[in-house]
């Protein structure tokens, strides 16, 4: 069975700096996607960055970006310029063939002014 | 486009009672899946619907259930309730289920 980790709970960093948040994950699929997703305090998940395991090239949405190293199974997000709004819950999650989202236990990011 | 809806946004039942959500998904997005979330378990995945059939489901008893409408709209119901069901109940839309997911605000269910 496919799992996602992360290994960090908790992270903070100040306004403006950069901060990685790391994923792990375990599967025998060589075709799937992989996922970060925002929930903000109170507030409705929101997808941050998405990525196909065929491409190669690490997927980027403005400020975010990934670094996604399949043979390691490692996908680690990466936010530039932090914001006071980037303080969220953030969620790994993965989707193999049978496209139910696998979900690591999330990291609690602040971002401190 | 409207985003994915779910009704009620909050709910307060008794052990032993059912309970019914509802999800509107984006407009044209044919694939709704349910997803449990609880601060020790995580988000976990309950089931996925798609063109009124549930097509994929999750590692939860029979007590859970879920139906899809020819417009898309999902339920899902959960009957006798247990204290342990009490947990936030996000629904998430997606045109195909291949693609990513779009979620809803969720419904916080307190069971007592």
């Amino acid at each position: 069975a496919q799992t996602v980790t992360q290994s960090q709970p908790e992270m903070s960093v100040q306004e403006a700096e950069t901060v990685t948040l790391s994923c792990t994950y375990d599967t025998s699929e060589n075709n799937y996607y992989l996922f970060w997703y925002k929930q903000p305090p109170s507030r409705q998940m929101i997808l941050v960055i998405r990525q196909e395991a065929y491409k190669q090239q690490n997927a980027t949405e403005n400020r975010f970006s990934v670094n996604f190293q399949k043979a390691a199974k490692s996908f680690s997000l990466k936010i530039s310029d932090s914001q006071l709004g980037d303080t969220a819950m953030y969620f790994c999650a993965y989707a193999g063939n049978n496209r139910k989202l696998i979900w690591g236990l999330g990291t609690s990011l602040a971002v401190n002014p | 486009k409207a985003g994915v809806t779910q009704t009620p946004r909050y709910l307060i039942k008794t052990r032993g009672q059912q309970v019914t959500l509802s999800c509107s998904p984006i407009s044209g997005h044919r694939s709704v899946s349910w997803y449990q979330q609880t601060p020790g378990q995580g988000l976990q995945f309950l089931f996925e619907y798609f063109s009124e059939t549930q097509r994929n489901k999750g590692n939860f008893p029979g007590r859970f259930s879920g139906r899809q409408f020819s417009n898309s709209r999902s339920e899902m119901n959960v009957s006798t309730l247990e204290l342990g069901d009490s947990a936030l109940y996000l629904c998430a839309s997606s045109l195909t289920g291949y693609h990513e997911q779009y979620f809803g605000p969720g419904t916080r269910l307190t069971v007592t």
